[in-house]
């Protein structure tokens, strides 16, 4: 493990359902992100949160909510989602917004049908 | 806005040959510049960075990159592949001041016994 954890691994959901997905880190790192992984495309940059705040939005669908109670946890909340939206989704932590050193959770796999 | 471009989908290389993972990329200003790998089912793994100084970089299970200015590349080398080796790797670029690291689509290398 790489000390961020993701739960849950595997996510099968349909298009009228909402689910969460959690990430938990105890680095003590302050920043915390959420990507997109689908095949052969770059790793798209969902949302940035810096110490519980949101600092980066990307032109993502309000389907997807993110939320960060704490710097440890986040969370993607999901609504209404497309069969498009089935990617692996990778949560990542970082010591502080401008830190490199991202240390990457083993993602949650969805399918939408 | 930054950008990676990493141009093969895949590279096929013999155990014990040389393996080149080919990474260009576009920034205004000086570039920070990162390997990541990604086993299966796993989250992406930090291999090595650039970030100022000596052009050759050494990183994690012998990996290196050399950072070239003028070509705006930062190849990823190992002398002698291993079977291990075969996975998903990512070239990532920032700039200083910014806050978002953005990836390349990934390259499957495979390492064929």
């Amino acid at each position: 493990e790489t000390g961020v954890t993701q739960t849950p691994r595997h996510l099968v959901m349909g298009m009228t359902n909402k689910k969460s997905l959690k990430c938990e880190q105890h680095l003590g790192h302050n920043a915390m992100y959420w990507y997109k992984q689908s095949a052969k495309k770059p790793l798209e940059l969902m949302f940035v949160y810096s110490l519980e705040e949101r600092v980066e939005n990307n032109s993502v669908p309000s389907r997807f909510s993110p939320e960060c109670p704490n710097s440890s946890h986040l969370f993607l909340h999901l609504h209404t989602l497309q069969p498009e939206d089935s990617a692996l989704y990778l949560c990542a932590s970082s010591q502080e917004i401008r830190s490199y050193g991202y240390t990457f959770g083993s993602g949650t796999r969805l399918t939408v049908v | 806005a930054q950008s990676v471009a990493q141009p093969e989908d895949q590279v096929n290389v013999a155990e014990g040959n040389p393996l080149t993972v080919k990474c260009t990329y576009s920034v205004s200003g000086n570039p920070y510049l990162f390997w990541y790998v990604q086993y299966p089912n796993r989250g992406l793994q930090f291999l090595l960075k650039y970030i100022t100084g000596d052009n050759l970089v050494k990183g994690s299970y012998g990996f290196e990159a050399e950072f070239n200015k003028s070509q705006t590349s930062f190849h990823l080398k190992k002398p002698s592949a291993l079977v291990s080796d075969s996975a998903l790797y990512f070239c990532a670029v920032s700039a200083y001041g910014n806050n978002r690291l953005a990836f390349g689509k990934g390259n499957q290398v495979v390492v064929i016994p």
